[in-house]
């Protein structure tokens, strides 16, 4: 079964720093990966994805993601925190038979001032 | 383009009544998926709808159940509606089944059982 792991479920950053928001994945087979954002009282947003090719994903609004086999990793990073990039960020790997995605529990963002 | 619309945007039902939440998948979508986000949880995939049939469930009792309509628009009923149902239920659409088809959400329907 396919799954991930986002790690620290509250991140907060100055504006202007770095922003790094981790995910690990498991899957058995070469997975697809996705990274989402919420805004409060919406649906989620589709940031970027990884399906095959260059293991460095661009994204919109700044945010890129590296695809790591050997770590099970695709973290998501933006090298100059805005404070409209304040949400919810989900991690999502979908399933063998690409009829589920699994999302993990979420990391909150927080950008200060 | 369209994006996926859902009705309604809140809803407040009792335990026990049944619910209907409806969705419109985005232009050109023939694949609907429904996800139940509960509070401060990532969504949790119900089922998905692909040419009218249901194609996967995740683990969701029966009266969870479904429609998909030949505009590929779609439905999510609830009977016997229990307190712990109360969440945010997403429809979710894309352009065809497959393991790499990004999933475009709609704003959600907050449902609160009392």
């Amino acid at each position: 079964a396919q799954s991930v792991t986002q790690l620290g479920s509250h991140v907060s950053v100055s504006e202007g720093a770095l922003v790094l928001l981790r995910c690990n994945y498991s899957s058995s087979v070469p997975p697809y990966l996705f990274w989402y954002v919420q805004y409060p009282n919406q649906g989620l947003q589709l940031l970027l994805k990884y399906t095959t090719g260059a293991t460095l994903v661009k994204g919109i609004n700044g945010f890129e993601a590296e695809f790591k086999k050997s770590e099970t990793s695709f973290h998501l990073t933006k090298p100059s925190a805005h404070m409209s990039d304040a949400a919810e960020y989900f991690c999502a790997v979908s399933g063998r038979a690409g009829n589920q995605f699994y999302f993990g529990t979420g990391t909150s963002l927080t950008v200060i001032p | 383009e369209t994006g996926v619309t859902q009705s309604p945007t809140h809803l407040i039902k009792t335990r026990g009544q049944q619910v209907t939440l409806r969705c419109s998948s985005q232009s050109g979508h023939n694949t609907v998926s429904w996800y139940q986000q509960a509070l401060g949880q990532g969504p949790q995939f119900i089922f998905q709808y692909y040419r009218e049939e249901e194609n996967g469930r995740g683990n969701f009792p029966p009266r969870f159940s479904g429609l998909q309509f030949p505009n590929y628009s779609s439905e999510l009923n609830v009977n016997a509606l229990e307190l712990d149902d109360s969440a945010l239920y997403l429809c979710a659409s894309s352009y065809r089944q497959g393991l790499d088809s990004p999933l475009h959400f709609g704003n959600g329907t907050r449902l609160t059982v009392t």
